[in-house]
């Protein structure tokens, strides 16, 4: 888990707040990713980058804005949340975005309470 | 469409038995398979993966798994089970690079002394 961090661990917000969760790795990976982990639900994966080009989105609401400035840093934008985004949010990054043997390596994850 | 079934939501095991967590999935193509474990208030952690060759894949920790084409199955398991193996356990599938990681819905494991 060293090798991709996630702060912070984690973050109690009202609905009318901003916040933002980072992530950033350490092992030269070229592609990025953020998934969303609530209870009793499979894995959602949120988006993805390759090389600071977002190249997926799976539907997101767009109250949640990435943001990936260099290929070592993931930022997720949080504004006007609801209760039900409450959830462990997971970072993870890979070698290759486009190779579906490459392995994705997760953070800590950012367990976000919305109030 | 691809998809990853774990049929247990819970395994239950002593100490010292072995262990086996199932998986099976549904693709169109030729699998990648991933095995992750999540323990409490963690990330997901790598244990191991099928990408093609033998079928009997070794892991961490002492895991390993068997990819079986016929029944599309890819179950993990553990000669001897530790206490400490008690964690959430997500089985994955993905088929080419176009395509995401898809996550079965996980199978908790628990170890008893």
């Amino acid at each position: 888990e060293t090798g991709v961090t996630q702060t912070p661990r984690h973050l109690v917000m009202g609905m009318t707040n901003k916040k933002s969760l980072k992530c950033e790795q350490h092992l030269g990976h070229n592609a990025m990713y953020w998934y969303k982990q609530s209870a009793k639900k499979p894995l959602e994966l949120m988006f993805v980058y390759s090389l600071e080009e977002r190249v997926e989105n799976n539907s997101v609401p767009s109250r949640f804005s990435p943001e990936c400035p260099n290929s070592s840093h993931l930022f997720l934008h949080l504004h006007t949340l609801q209760p039900e985004d409450s959830a462990l949010y997971l970072c993870a990054s890979s070698q290759e975005a486009a190779r579906a043997g490459d392995t994705q390596y997760f953070g800590p994850g950012t367990r976000l309470t919305v109030l | 469409a691809q998809s990853v079934a774990q049929p247990e939501d819970q395994v239950n095991v002593a100490e010292g038995n072995p262990l086996t967590v199932k998986c099976t999935y549904s693709v169109s193509g030729n699998p990648y398979l991933f095995w992750y474990v999540q323990y409490p208030n963690r990330g997901l952690q790598f244990l191991l993966k099928y990408i093609t060759g033998d079928n009997l894949v070794k892991g961490s920790y002492g895991f390993e798994a068997e990819f079986n084409k016929s029944q599309t199955s890819f179950h993990l398991k553990k000669p001897s089970a530790l206490v400490s193996d008690s964690a959430l356990y997500f089985c994955a599938v993905r088929v080419s690079g176009y395509s995401t990681l898809t996550f079965g819905k996980g199978t908790m494991l628990l170890v008893s002394p």
